[in-house]
């Protein structure tokens, strides 16, 4: 069985644009979460998608946004970049319902901002 | 509030000592338990997880993890470290609700001296 795939894996931009990174989960995952990971603050949780809605969300701003499409592949968009949203930003799949959480990760995206 | 604690932020040893990673959770109840494993600008890779059962659980890559209730821990242990196991490792806890919710610790930095 393939593994989560994420499009780009390296990406550069600048300032004040907008980016979408891309997730594909294993198949049969129907859920999706996204993670951002800064060496001081460490893996900090976005959002999960199930079934195309949005189930639980982190503390971030308006400015991050994620949706799930029916083939169960999510995508996530930042806009009006800032500095501080130079990360890796990991995706993760699981089966979805109350699994307690076995999550597989993919490679991660790694985003800087300049 | 469930917390996951990881009270080591670096530990450094010796190829072919033995390893002991700590981690600790708060959470009501019982709950789903991981260790996780990220090389350097990789995702985290599943090591091994506890759902219920015998309370000592064999991973992969020779680690295993013992869950203590009365501790409220979950540490991972190696007998003999190889050079391959310097990474960041995660505990992660999953809390039971009507959707997967998974909170991770801080990480671990792990170095091997050669």
């Amino acid at each position: 069985k393939a593994g989560v795939t994420q499009t780009p894996r390296y990406l550069i931009k600048t300032r004040g644009q907008q980016v979408t990174l891309s997730c594909s989960p294993i198949s049969g995952h129907r859920s999706v979460s996204w993670y951002q990971q800064t060496p001081g603050q460490g893996l900090q949780f976005l959002f999960e998608y199930f079934s195309e809605t949005q189930r639980n969300k982190g503390n971030f701003p308006g400015r991050f946004s994620g949706r799930q499409f029916s083939n169960s592949r999510s995508e996530m968009n930042v806009s009006t970049l800032e500095l501080g949203d130079s990360a890796l930003y990991l995706c993760a799949s699981s089966l979805g319902g109350t699994t307690g959480g076995e999550q597989y990760f993919g490679p991660g995206t790694r985003l800087t901002v300049t | 509030a469930q917390s996951v604690t990881q009270p080591d932020i670096h530990i450094t040893v010796s190829e072919g000592a033995s390893l002991e990673l700590r981690c600790n959770y708060s959470y009501g109840a019982t709950p789903y338990l991981f260790w996780y494993v990220q090389s350097p600008g990789q995702g985290l890779q599943l090591l091994l997880k506890y759902f219920s059962g015998d309370t000592l659980v064999q991973g992969i890559k020779g680690f295993e993890a013992e869950f203590k209730r009365s501790q409220s821990s979950f540490n991972l242990r190696k007998p003999s470290v190889h050079w391959s196991d310097a990474a960041e490792y995660f505990c992660a806890v999953g809390v039971k609700t009507s959707y997967d919710k998974v909170i991770f610790g801080p990480g671990t930095s792990l170095s091997v001296i050669p």
